[in-house]
């Protein structure tokens, strides 16, 4: 139990477009939704996290206009990366947890993003 | 088979106790394994990349077996703030990356 998607697993786009990112929680409710970005051979670093029907909280330094979050239902959650550069190619990484008051999060496989 | 598999734990430890978990990986083809820890409500930190021939970082050490496709890590002479979540991580050619479920530990004083 506990499975978290992710869809694409793999996107390149131009730059200048925009990319949408889905996170879901396919056999449970996710109250709480993570996004990560990952530099290779480094740490998760946290960008936002998100409650079920409430804005995203950005961790500083992260352009929320920028890197647009919704948590519209409980299984679903999407990062849209507006207006990409090539300096956006990432890895973008999700978890889900079930209750606001429980630490353990749930990952998801993760998107390669390639901005061209 | 899930393709990286954790004991969930939790692991309740006493204080100065060595405690060892591992996590299985179903892709023999994975090329690179991590340790990452978790503290309660915190993003995951990346504790140690595992190698073929082990390695060791002060009272940790990390050990990979492909034959039987699992890694592990051992810690010694535990501390309280050892308490935490970890997670195994594996990387696969295709730059795939798969987060085990965690296994808690808990340190007793």
């Amino acid at each position: 139990g506990a499975v978290v998607s992710q869809h694409p697993s793999r996107v390149i786009c131009k730059s200048g477009t925009s990319v949408k990112i889905e996170c879901r929680s396919l056999d449970f409710q996710a109250t709480t939704m993570f996004w990560y970005r990952q530099f290779p051979k480094q740490s998760l670093m946290l960008m936002a996290t998100s409650n079920e029907g409430s804005k995203a909280t950005y961790e500083q330094g992260v352009e929320k206009d920028k890197f647009l979050i919704n948590h519209a239902s409980l299984t679903l959650s999407t990062l849209t990366v507006t207006s990409a550069h090539p300096e956006d190619s990432s890895f973008y990484i999700c978890s889900a947890s079930k209750q606001v008051t429980t630490d353990t999060q749930y990952f998801g496989p993760g998107t390669r993003l390639t901005v061209l | 088979r899930k393709e990286v598999e954790q004991d969930p734990g939790p692991f309740n430890v006493p204080e100065g106790a060595t405690v060892a978990f591992n996590c299985t990986y179903s892709n023999s083809a994975s090329q690179s394994f991590f340790w990452y820890r978790q503290d309660c409500r915190k993003e995951p930190k990346l504790l140690m990349s595992v190698y073929s021939s082990g390695n060791e970082d002060g009272r940790f050490t990390a050990q990979l077996n492909r034959a039987s496709q699992y890694i592990s890590l051992l810690i010694r002479d535990s501390k309280l703030s050892d308490s935490a979540t970890y997670l195994c991580v594996v990387e696969n050619r295709d730059d795939k990356i798969i987060f085990g479920k965690g296994t808690r530990l808990h340190i007793l004083p």
